[in-house]
Parts: structure tokens; sequence; C-alpha cells
């Protein structure tokens, strides 16, 4: 079945530090793929999503693109602040299909 | 409300006991997810509706969690005879459906149930 592995955390980095946190896919057809975030004490909620091959999402500062030949959907960001501190989930939707699948998503520790 | 809504925020029960989750959507939503969120587990799929049917239920773990949804609109999980391993937090969430979705699930700020 589909399934989503994304690194494990925690991450730590230094404020202005690149993140990047990796997101690979196992899934039939062109799914859609999506980094949701959750912030301390608050629900998960849409980062940015990209519904088919080499097309880049992007939010905040955060970008992701879609690459079908390896199968993958990186988050990056050039220079995270300390309010950028969350756990993000990298998520899947197969095509024609309802379900999300989620990784298990990585925790980010920005330090001032 | 604007967003979705979970009640209770936190419940803490005896192992044996049963329990109810509810979940309001946003209005207009037609389909909406129950997830379980167990420390240091990803989001595990429980049930999918869309309007009062659930055609999904492959999600959900024993014969004691059951779901239902009325009027296209707030849901109720139940678990029944409550173990230990039950103790995660259950996140609803709700989205349009239908081939105009967005793809973009909202989600409540979930129910943490802990089962003594």
């Amino acid at each position: 079945g589909d399934s989503v592995t994304q690194m494990e955390g925690p991450v730590t980095l230094s404020e202005e530090a690149f993140l990047t946190i990796n997101c690979t896919y196992t899934a039939t057809g062109y799914p859609s793929l999506f980094w949701y975030v959750q912030y301390p004490g608050e629900g998960l909620q849409l980062l940015l999503k990209a519904t088919k091959a080499d097309d880049k999402g992007s939010n905040k500062g955060f970008e992701a693109t879609y690459r079908k030949e390896t199968t993958s959907f990186h988050l990056e960001k050039g220079s995270v602040q300390v309010s950028d501190s969350a756990v993000y989930f990298c998520a899947l939707r197969g095509s024609g299909t309802y379900k999300y699948i989620f990784g298990t998503g990585t925790r980010l520790k920005v330090l001032a | 409300g604007a967003g979705v809504s979970q009640s209770p925020s936190n419940k803490v029960t005896e192992k044996g006991k049963d329990v109810e989750l509810r979940c309001d959507p946003i209005s207009g939503h037609t389909a909406l997810y129950w997830y379980r969120q167990s420390l240091g587990q990803g989001l595990e799929f429980l049930i999918y509706f869309q309007g009062n049917s659930a055609p999904d239920k492959s999600g959900l773990p024993s014969d004691r969690f059951s779901a239902e949804r009325t009027g296209g609109s707030v849901s109720t999980l139940t678990i029944q005879r409550t173990q230990q391993e039950d103790s995660a937090v259950y996140l609803c969430a709700s989205s349009l459906g239908g081939s105009w979705n967005t793809g973009e699930l909202f989600f409540g700020e979930g129910s943490r149930l802990t089962v003594l």
C-alpha cells in the first residue's frame, strides 16, 4: 500500500540556518503531496502542497518540489527562525482516493 | 465556529470504561476524517465519512471502536471498554470533498485520551 517515510527528528538548528527535511513516498499512479505543520498547542495545518510531478509548493519561505523520478518531496527553507519550531508532517493522497497517508513527523527546534 | 471543533480536549478514564469523542467540522465540509496520533507515531487513519456514510472503516483498530456522523455534520467516535493502548490524541479533520476539493484537510486541536 501507499506509504510515506520522513527523516526522524528531532532536528535542532540555529536561527538563520538552512533546513532540509527529507520525505520519500511509495504510491501507485500520481499522488498529491503535502507538508503539514503542527505548532505547539495547535492543530495541524497545511503548509504547502504539490499535485503533479515537478510542481513546487511554497509558503512562508518553505519550498518542496515533487520529484517523481526519486519519489521525494523534501522540505527546505533557506533561513529558519525560532518561530518555525514545530512538528512537520509529510503526507500523500493517492490518485483517485480520499485517504491521506502521513509520515511520522519531524520535530524541528530552532535556537536563537 | 470557523474551524473544526473537538471535545473534550482532554479525557482521563479508567480501563474498561466507554468514551465518546465529538467532532464538529467546518460548515459545508462533506468529508470528515478521524486519525489517531500516538506518542512517537505518525497519524494513523481510522475512518472516513462522505456525508453520513462511511465508505472506509478499515482503520478502526478493533470492534471496540465505532463512529457515526449525523446530518452530514457532527461526528462521534466511540471507544468501548477502553484499554491502556487506546491512550492517544484523536484528531478530526474535514475537507470540502468532491471534485472541487483543494486537497486541504482542516484539523481540530484533538482530543487527548488517557486510559489509566
